[in-house]
């Protein structure tokens, strides 16, 4: 089965500050999806890619999936207290034939200070 | 609603008692997912409904665990003789379909064994 790696575990970083978020795959990745989760809450879908080199951007925060697709990155510009939570990293399990099942890493836990 | 909805959000039950779960995914859609989220964990897959029947049930711990979707829509996840491991947050989420893979997660119940 596939496992997802996230990096950092944790970042604290002070409002307007840029970081970044990294998900790494044992396998290649035929669906890398982004999720945000605030405690007590759901996933909030952010982004999904598909194509190696891809990259999508939603207000100020930009996806990327590397050219071998076994690596992506999500970047967050001028961070604001309203970014902070939980990210999620998650992909299909495409390889096993069940596109529909979805491989999440541990998460990534982001809080801003303002 | 618009969104998927879950109920209870929060319940706390002894060791040994059955437990009910039930969602309600987003009108239409026919791909219904249940998961599993531990502590410092991603959520985790656990069965995967295609409109009533249980088209893979690969994640479920074992047979205390069951779930069933009657007519299509809402989904009860069942757990029987729930032991203290069993305490975590239970996610549903919805698709439109197996081939779009944008899933929907409900809040989530916070299920508690004592």
């Amino acid at each position: 089965s596939q496992e997802l790696e996230q990096s950092p575990q944790s970042l604290i970083v002070q409002e307007g500050k840029n970081l970044t978020i990294n998900c790494t795959s044992s396998k290649t990745l035929y669906g890398l999806y982004w999720y945000k989760q605030k405690y007590g809450e759901g996933l909030i879908f952010l982004m999904m890619l598909q194509k190696g080199g891809e990259e999508k951007s939603h207000e100020k925060i930009t996806a990327k999936l590397d050219e071998k697709k076994q690596q992506s990155s999500l970047h967050i510009t001028a961070s604001q207290p309203s970014h902070a939570g939980i990210y999620l990293c998650g992909a299909d399990d495409y390889s096993g034939g069940s596109n529909y099942k979805l491989t999440f890493g541990k998460g990534t836990l982001l809080t801003v200070n303002p | 609603g618009a969104g998927v909805s879950q109920t209870p959000s929060n319940k706390v039950t002894e060791k040994g008692k059955y437990v009910e779960l039930r969602c309600d995914p987003i009108s239409g859609h026919t791909a219904l997912y249940w998961y599993r989220q531990s502590l410092g964990q991603g959520p985790e897959f656990l069965i995967y409904f295609q409109g009533t029947g249980a088209a893979d049930d690969s994640g479920l711990p074992n047979d205390r665990f069951f779930a069933v979707r009657p007519e299509g829509s809402v989904s009860t996840l069942k757990i029987q003789r729930t032991e203290r491991g069993d305490s975590a947050v239970y996610l549903c989420a919805s698709s439109l379909s197996r081939d779009y893979n944008e899933q929907f997660f409900g809040p989530g119940t916070r299920l508690t064994v004592l």
